[in-house]
């Protein structure tokens, strides 16, 4: 069974840095991209980043380039979501996305998310 | 506002048919593959629809994509109650070498 759970999240100052972390097993992990979503309050889905299965590629929505950083370890099975700069805007449910096989942007599998709030 | 336009709401009766339509441009929908994504907020999403119109493992026939040009589709038939969700249309940006995502229908079985 495919499992993906988020950790890290919680309560930060704006400006600070939050590091998420994405453990995932029953499946083999270095076979495949993942991704970041996120889930503002009030907002829709926004896609936040993707790897490609080895880490070579990566890609940043515009909204975090520059502050937030999208990087796996395949040796621990997990992917990571280093967040720099935090602002208010910041603030919401995070969550990390299997890429499935295919073609196109498939998003097949979910954890049930991270939640990141951004405050004085 | 969203890159790829979605109505922002929907409603039909259980046992009805409803559409969700997800509007966009040649450098998103009109050169990638669009999938269809259920979301209860609080919750992990789900995936329904890939490749623009085949079902994802599980999912029942009631469900069903399509695409044409810079548009795709979701149709919901035979509603039920537990249908009631946020739906959202997701692909791949050219131009931006980003992932994008609808603004999200609401469905609302009444």
């Amino acid at each position: 069974e495919v499992q993906l759970v988020e950790s890290g999240g919680g309560l930060v100052r704006p400006g600070g840095s939050l590091r998420l972390t994405c453990a995932a097993s029953g499946f083999t992990f270095r076979n495949y991209g993942m991704n970041w979503v996120r889930q503002a309050p009030g907002k829709g889905l926004e896609w936040i980043a993707y790897t490609t299965e080895s880490g070579a590629r990566i890609y940043h929505a515009g909204s975090v380039k520059g502050r937030f950083t999208i990087s796996r370890d395949n040796a621990r099975n997990a992917l990571f979501l280093q967040m720099n700069t935090l602002t208010a805007e910041d603030t919401a449910v995070y969550y990390c996305a299997r890429e499935g096989e295919g073609s196109g942007r498939i998003l097949d599998f979910w954890g049930q998310g991270i939640l990141v709030t951004v405050s004085s | 506002q969203s890159v790829l336009t979605q109505p922002p709401s929907v409603s039909a009766a259980p046992g009805q048919k409803v559409t969700i339509s997800c509007s966009g441009s040649s450098s998103n929908i009109g050169s990638n593959y669009v999938c269809w994504y259920q979301y209860v907020p609080g919750t992990a999403p789900k995936l329904l629809i890939y490749e623009n119109n085949q079902r994802f493992s599980g999912i029942p026939d009631r469900f069903s994509g399509s695409k044409s040009g810079t548009s795709a589709t979701l149709v919901i038939s035979g509603l039920q109650t537990g249908d009631e969700a946020d739906y959202y249309c997701g692909t791949w940006d050219d131009s931006l070498s980003a992932g994008l995502f609808g603004g999200g229908t609401k469905l609302t079985v009444l």
